[in-house]
């Protein structure tokens, strides 16, 4: 059982424009909610993250909106630039488990210049 | 940020032998750290997590006695893949939790596995 489903599975935005990544999760004990960036051949690093308390969290050109009535949370890149190329992975914790992350399937995402 | 050094980060192994991969928390202290496995193009899969000091607690599915985890102090974690075969070539990743902190995992870089 899929506990994060992510969408879409590959998306290409041309430079300037707005990267918009969605998660869906099923478990309500979730309570942090991150995002991270991989490129090929390196691990994860930790982009954005956002507790059920609030509602939208913004870093730079990164968003994370939250709805926990809908049990949804998005990222959106805002001046997506060609370096943002990567996969994203959106992914799930709760503090009874080790907060071990349960992760989506990943976007790939690409941004042509 | 902390930094999570992940080492090697490639090797390749003969089929039958065994392989160890280190992570290490390098500015901090560790209390649970994680092991993934991820195939080319799919997401990353938690093999198990570790807690200083006590048994690696493994997902299900996962084999304890083929993958062995040992994390004997806090900044220290290893992943012995013993009896290497073809299909256990794969990427694996650590991360690492900061003692203190309840939720942030840095990761390591990764390793590339490859058994021939």
């Amino acid at each position: 059982q899929q506990q994060v489903k992510q969408s879409p599975q590959s998306l290409i935005v041309q430079k300037g424009g707005i990267s918009i990544i969605n998660c869906a999760y099923e478990n309500t004990a979730f309570d942090y909610f991150p995002w991270y960036q991989q490129f090929p051949g390196k691990g994860p690093a930790l982009l954005i993250a956002i507790r059920p308390d609030v509602s939208e969290k913004k870093e730079g050109r990164f968003t994370i909106s939250f709805n926990k009535s809908a049990k949804q949370f998005s990222l959106h890149i805002m001046d997506s630039q060609p370096g943002d190329s990567a996969t994203y992975f959106c992914a799930a914790s709760m503090r009874g488990s080790n907060y071990k992350l349960t992760f989506g399937k990943g976007t790939l995402l690409t941004v042509n210049p | 940020g902390a930094v999570v050094s992940q080492h090697p980060s490639r090797v390749i192994c003969k089929s039958g032998t065994s392989v160890k991969i280190e992570c290490r928390s390098l500015d901090f202290q560790a209390t649970t750290m994680f092991w993934y496995r991820q195939f080319p193009k799919q997401s990353l899969m938690l093999m198990a997590t570790s807690n200083e000091g006590s048994k690696a607690t493994y997902e299900q599915g996962v084999e304890k006695d083929k993958f062995l985890i040992n994390h004997a102090s806090l900044t220290l974690s290893t992943l012995t893949v013993t009896s290497a075969h073809p299909e256990d070539s794969s990427f694996y990743i650590c991360s690492a939790r900061v003692r203190g902190l309840n939720t942030e995992a840095f990761f390591g870089q990764g390793t590339r596995l490859t058994v021939v």
